[in-house]
């Protein structure tokens, strides 16, 4: 049964970087039958979704945060990673990591969430 | 863009009602690429219905999904106090590729 794991820091300040990493095990993200995403969710909220990456590096971004934002992949060390740049009090969300089988549009497992907040 | 409209925002119902959960997609869409997760809260989502009416695996048969053309409706037969839950719908677009959720429906106890 796959698992995943956001780690990352739960404050950053305005204009910083936020940098996350999801570590996944009970699956490959080398096999090549997933995507792997992030999804936020804002206090209270409802879900964003971010982006996906597949392991060769191909991404789909959301368009309103693509400007921002990077994905990539550790199939090394079976992880995968979401750098979000000039973050403001706006991107202090919930960060859940997720896993999107291939031809499959859904997110069949889930991490548990990271609280991220951006405060000085 | 599509927009999803999940309605009501909060269904009130006691355990062994049966409830009824809305999502409109605001364009019409060939796919049924629709799926609904259950959110408790402090917990990540989790996915029921894929495909609109498809239950995904461990997911127990009181709850279904169906289409009328842009409309799409989860159902619980029975409540059960598990059931007591945030619910939200997800769609998939591939021009360009694109997820969205719903706003979300709270089932609270009456």
């Amino acid at each position: 049964q796959v698992q995943l794991q956001e780690s990352g820091p739960g404050v950053v300040k305005p204009s910083q970087t936020l940098s996350l990493t999801c570590s996944v095990s009970g699956d490959s993200i080398s096999s090549g039958g997933d995507y792997w995403s992030w999804i936020r969710q804002h206090p209270g909220k409802g879900l964003e979704w971010i982006g996906n990456i597949f392991y060769t590096w191909n991404t789909y971004y959301n368009p309103s945060l693509r400007s921002r934002m990077t994905m990539s992949v550790d199939t090394s060390k079976n992880q995968f990673s979401l750098r979000l740049t000039s973050v403001t009090a706006a991107d202090t969300a919930v960060y859940y990591c997720a896993r999107k089988r291939s031809g499959w549009p859904v997110f069949d497992s889930w991490g548990q969430g990271t609280l991220v907040t951006v405060s000085s | 863009e599509i927009v999803l409209t999940q309605s009501p925002g909060t269904l009130s119902l006691s355990p062994g009602e049966r409830a009824a959960l809305s999502c409109r997609v605001s364009q019409s869409v060939s796919s049924t690429y629709l799926a609904w997760y259950q959110q408790n809260p402090g917990q990540a989502p989790r996915l029921l219905i894929y495909d609109a009416s498809s239950r995904a695996i461990g997911v127990p048969d009181r709850f279904s999904g169906s289409r009328s053309g842009t409309d799409f409706t989860l159902t619980i037969s029975r409540l059960e106090p598990e059931d007591f839950a945030v619910y939200y719908c997800q769609q998939y677009s591939d021009s360009p590729p694109q997820f969205t959720f719903g706003a979300g429906t709270k089932v609270d106890i009456k």
